[in-house]
């Protein structure tokens, strides 16, 4: 089983639909999750940041973590073209230096909102 | 913007010629990564390094090397060029904050005939 697990997609969605994307992932020890968006032949740019479970809001996007579940989701409203790109979930464990246990990456999930 | 820089952005080589991708950052940080990223594969870790001199390997390091002489040069060498290693290759930097946070630069595309 990998440790990071996310549907590729494509996922394609008309304009103003809600968008949801989701990470399962076997490893407890992970407590700080991340979302990272990516555009064609550009580096992935970090998009939100959570600790441990619950929910964060930022604009348009919103990061929920499960952990009793080991599941991960990023919803976006009010969909965008602008929002097509590759979307990766990351997650780390407890911070203890930086290194090798930075992060573990999703393959990503391709995004297409259609206009 | 976190101030990473890297070149060069695009290359064509031949298989057994030596590579060296440069990743230059400007804010002094101190843990500094390469990854590789491949369809089917996502990014995988290669080496990283958490000081000047001091570097590790990651999860696909066979056939990488690097080096670290200044806090803001990273450099990754492919010693003899294979066509396995066709990929984008992307250098990072941890922020500031303990969390893990990852900060990317805009990739070195690299294509091994």
């Amino acid at each position: 089983q990998k440790e990071v697990e996310q549907d590729p997609g494509p996922l394609s969605v008309p304009e103003g639909a809600i968008v949801s994307l989701n990470c399962t992932y076997s490893n407890s020890a992970f407590q700080y999750f991340m979302w990272y968006r990516q555009y064609s032949r550009k580096g992935p740019e970090l998009l939100m940041y959570t600790y441990s479970s619950g929910n964060k809001e930022d604009g348009r996007f919103t990061a929920q973590v499960d952990k009793s579940s080991k599941y991960i989701s990023l919803f976006i409203r009010d969909s965008q073209p602008s929002d097509s790109a590759t979307y990766l979930c990351a997650m780390s464990g407890t911070y203890s230096g930086g290194g090798a246990d930075g992060l573990t990456f999703g393959k990503g999930t391709h995004l297409i909102i259609q206009p | 913007d976190a101030g990473i820089t890297q070149s060069p952005r695009h290359k064509v080589t031949e298989t057994g010629t030596p590579v060296t991708l440069r990743c230059h950052q400007t804010e002094n940080h101190r843990y500094m990564y390469w990854y590789r990223q491949d369809p089917g594969h996502g990014l995988r870790l290669i080496h990283y390094s958490y000081g000047v001199k001091d570097t590790d390997k990651g999860e696909v390091s066979d056939g990488y090397s690097v080096s670290r002489s200044k806090t803001e040069d990273f450099l990754l060498t492919l010693e003899s060029a294979t066509s396995s290693q066709t990929s984008v290759y992307f250098c990072a930097i941890k922020g500031t904050a303990n969390t893990g946070e990852l900060f990317f630069g805009e990739g070195s595309r690299l294509t091994v005939l």
